[in-house]
This record gives C-alpha cells, structure tokens and sequence, in this order.
C-alpha cells in the first residue's frame, strides 16, 4: 500500500467549478511532486515542491494552482479547466538528499485523482 | 518530450515465463527507477539503480544498467498472472539541481496468461 494519500479519488467537474485535489504523506519526505497522466501514456511532470516552496513549474496553465500548505501536504486547486484536462492526477514525494536535490532518491506515487471535466 | 523509450510495448506470456523488458534513454541520468502500474491505479515503485551500478536484485526482479549504451532492462522470472501491468522506467536527470524530475518511459504493457 502507497503511504501517498490522495483525495478525492474520483472527481467530476464542470468548466466554471472551483475545486481542490489534497494529497498528503508522513514519510517526513520534503518533496513534493504532481504528474498528470492521460490514458495509455507515461505520467508528466507538473510541479515540484522542495521544503514547500515551489521548485519546477513545468509550464502549467494557470488554470492549475499547486499548493503546499506544510511539509505533509499537497494541494493542486482547479479553476476553468477544459475537458482535455480530463485525466490521472498523481502525487508523489521523495527525500531531498545532496547538492542535486532529491537526485539519487526513491520517488512515491499515489493512487491517483481520477478528474473528468464535463 | 519523454526522454525514456521502452520495448517491447507489449508482452504477452504465459505463467512461469520470464518477462524482459528494455528501457532506453537520451540523456545523462543520476538513476533510473522502475515502476509498475496496475489499469487505473497508480504508480508502485519496484526498484531504483544508480548510475554507478550496472545490477541490481529485487525477489524476482532483476534490473541491468548500461550507461554507455543508455539503456536499462527489467527482468521479471517466473512470472505470475498478478504480474499483468503496464511497466514503466523513468530517468532522474544528472547535473544541476534535478529534484527529482521523473522523466517516463512510453511504458510496457505486460500480460501475463494463467
């Protein structure tokens, strides 16, 4: 079992919803990651947190708003999405650990967000 | 754009078989991890080698690095039907200030037959 908590697993929204995807972890991991992932394809790297401030924006709309209220928690805030942004939302979190950052370090997902936007 | 390439990306086996499957990347790496992905799950971590490590053992995994070749495999022996997956390999990148930037592999699909 992930110790990656993810919440809601399913979530259907509509284009002018507001709503909010939570993860959390007590591994004491200080990075903190969201991947986007559409059927039949590999994950893609959204946002990195390291010691809750945000490190990689991987060129996001602005409709997706990440969040790291503290060292546990992870929250991607939704706003005006569109249906192709229909997909698997996964968190992850690692240890930081060296010069390089989390390099060299086990990355943990978990279950997923399933969002449909209708 | 994934840096990782994985074949086949799909295996079709029977139980008992082993199950190989081939990972191969562009760019200098800090490690390279692998990871299983049961249909609409997400993501379990199977085993992590470093760069600086050619094999690596994990129960009925084994992992090969060839940094020179850039080109990692998995070898799942003696596999069971509950090894049906989509199997991923995903790069962490050398140099700078990486954390941890996964970048995935297209993935195989691995069905295993009772």
């Amino acid at each position: 079992d992930t110790e990656v908590t993810q919440t809601p697993k399913h979530l259907v929204m509509g284009m002018t919803n507001k709503k909010s995807l939570k993860c959390e972890q007590h591994m004491g991991h200080r990075a903190m990651y969201w991947y986007k992932q559409k059927a039949k394809k590999p994950p893609e790297l959204m946002f990195v947190y390291s010691y809750e401030k945000l490190s990689i924006n991987e060129s996001v709309p602005s409709r997706f708003s990440p969040e790291c209220p503290n060292s546990s928690l992870l929250n991607l805030h939704l706003h005006a999405l569109q249906p192709e942004d229909s997909a698997l939302y996964l968190c992850a979190s690692s240890q930081i650990s060296g010069v390089s950052g989390s390099a060299g370090n086990t990355i943990y997902f978990g279950e997923g967000s399933w969002l449909t936007v209708v | 754009s994934q840096q990782g390439e994985e074949d086949p990306q799909a295996l079709s086996i029977q139980e008992g078989e082993n199950a190989t499957m081939n990972c191969s990347y562009k760019t200098s790496i800090n490690n390279l991890q692998w990871y299983r992905q049961n249909s609409g799950r997400g993501l379990v971590h199977l085993i992590l080698i470093r760069s600086n490590e050619r094999e690596k053992h994990s129960g009925r995994l084994r992992v090969t690095l060839d940094t020179s070749k850039k080109s990692s495999s998995l070898l799942i022996t003696a596999s069971r039907a509950a090894d049906t997956a989509s199997y991923f390999c995903a790069t962490d990148g050398a140099g700078g200030t990486s954390y941890g930037k996964l970048t995935f592999g297209q993935g195989t699909i691995l069905t295993v037959h009772p």
